[in-house]
């Protein structure tokens, strides 16, 4: 069974606007974590922005912020003032309580456009 | 360098050929991801190190895989008789530990099989 679900194959964004990237995710243990990657064309991966279950406050990372909805296992990441270098493939993923892996969604390819 | 790194960054093979991918991982890194994304596709797990030794293998698509970690550092993806399915890109990622924290990722090999 898939555990992460992006359903936004592609979005586009006017430059400087908000961008919300959907995430819903599959577990039944009540300890887990959640992150989100950007994948440049230059195919690296950077890691964005972690959430763990048990945190109250919604994770935080510059222009990045993660809204956790628990009882909907969403986890969307929302990117504001978004930026031409914005533009990329985002992949949501998580890591279940003593897992060691991460397991990816089908990612989500972001374009910004001027 | 202070990153992950992988070799080659590009390999053209034949099929039927063998084919190895190095993997340097962050220093101090315990753990050790080997990752196949094909084409605009999500990623997918394929083995994890911790030391030298790989708990689960359950995720390498054939026999035809295999993978070895020495002195808790370097990795090598071995492919035997490659298959055009088999093209790819191969990310390595490392983290400081297992089931703790992000995992920070090389730059991929890209492998095509002709």
């Amino acid at each position: 069974a898939q555990k992460i679900t992006q359903t936004q194959p592609g979005m586009f964004v006017q430059e400087k606007e908000a961008v919300t990237l959907d995430c819903t995710y599959d577990t039944s243990d009540q300890s887990y974590g959640l992150f989100w990657y950007k994948q440049p064309s230059s195919g690296e991966m950077i890691f964005l922005i972690y959430q763990g279950s048990y945190d109250e406050q919604n994770a935080t990372e510059g222009r990045y912020s993660l809204n956790f909805q628990k009882a909907r296992k969403s986890a969307n990441l929302v990117i504001s003032a978004s930026q031409l270098g914005d533009s990329a493939m985002y992949f949501c993923a998580m890591r279940e309580m003593n897992d060691y892996k991460l397991s990816f969604g089908a990612g989500t390819t972001v374009t910004v456009r001027a | 360098g202070a990153g992950v790194s992988q070799s080659p960054s590009n390999k053209v093979t034949e099929k039927g050929k063998d084919v190895e991918l190095r993997c340097d991982p962050i220093s101090g890194h315990t753990a050790l991801y080997w990752y196949r994304q094909s084409l605009g596709q999500g990623l997918e797990f394929l083995i994890y190190f911790q030391g030298n030794s790989a708990p689960d293998k359950s995720g390498l698509p054939s026999d035809r895989f295999s993978a070895e970690r020495t002195g808790g550092s370097v990795s090598t993806l071995t492919i035997q008789r490659t298959q055009q399915e088999d093209s790819a890109v191969y990310l390595c990622a490392s983290s400081l530990m297992a089931n703790t924290g992000e995992l920070f990722f090389g730059e991929g090999s890209r492998l095509t099989v002709l």
